[in-house]
């Protein structure tokens, strides 16, 4: 079974809309991650989280909230769809405090479409 | 602010034959991470290699290994004996050690891999 997953892989939603994409994992790690992949500009962090109850804003946050439900979950919503959020949302975690493990894993991705 | 930079957005290779892929990161601190990620058609990013900058020996994984030159901030990804399956998008990614505790991954924008039989 995959360590880190997400749902749905795919989605079309349509402007306006709310949706949610839900991120989890089995790895037992603390910090988790969003990313949003976009061509050309590689990834980018929307939000991240240490713990359930650290959770802060990456470069691109606008538009985006997240709610970290237990230590392997961590979901991304989308308040109202926009077009320009079309893109390959990516969810990755971590561990922490052995620097020499700190590196992050990354789901399967999910592709959302924003018609 | 960290930048990384991949000049090469596309670069192709024969099987069996060996490739580098160029990444050139900016940064003032002096201790961080540098790593490779794979992305494959299937979108999952898997982890190439990684190199920790406090240490001067080149990381290598099997067929993969790096060329890191700290002074010259460049972190080169060598790929030996080309394979169908390596065939991918590659992304080189820079993390502060410490980082303020961001600890978030700073991309390049990729370089695309093609393998020719």
């Amino acid at each position: 079974d995959a360590d880190v997953t997400q749902t749905p892989r795919n989605r079309i939603t349509k402007t306006g809309k709310r949706i949610m994409l839900e991120c989890s994992q089995t790895k037992g790690h603390d910090r988790m991650y969003w990313y949003r992949q976009d061509p050309g500009l590689g990834l980018r962090l929307i939000y991240y989280s240490f713990d359930v109850k650290d959770i802060n804003k990456g470069e691109i946050s606008d538009g985006y909230s997240v709610s970290r439900q237990a230590q392997a979950k961590f979901s991304l919503s989308l308040e109202s769809a926009i077009p320009n959020q079309t893109a390959l949302y990516f969810c990755a975690t971590s561990d922490w405090p052995d620097r020499d493990q700190e590196t992050q894993y990354f789901g399967p991705g999910t592709r959302l479409l924003v018609l | 602010a960290q930048t990384v930079t991949q000049s090469q957005p596309e670069m192709s290779v024969q099987e069996a034959e060996t490739v580098t892929l160029s990444c050139t990161y900016d940064t003032s601190e002096s201790d961080y991470y540098l790593f490779w990620y794979k992305q494959p058609p299937s979108r999952q990013m898997i982890l190439v290699i990684r190199q920790e900058a406090y240490k001067q020996q080149n990381a290598t994984e099997n067929r993969f290994s790096v060329n890191f030159q700290k002074a010259a901030k460049s972190f080169s990804l060598k790929i030996s004996d080309s394979q169908l399956g390596d065939a991918a998008m590659y992304f080189c990614a820079y993390r502060s050690a410490w980082g303020g505790a961001t600890n978030k991954l700073i991309f390049g924008t990729g370089t695309l891999l093609a393998v020719q039989p």
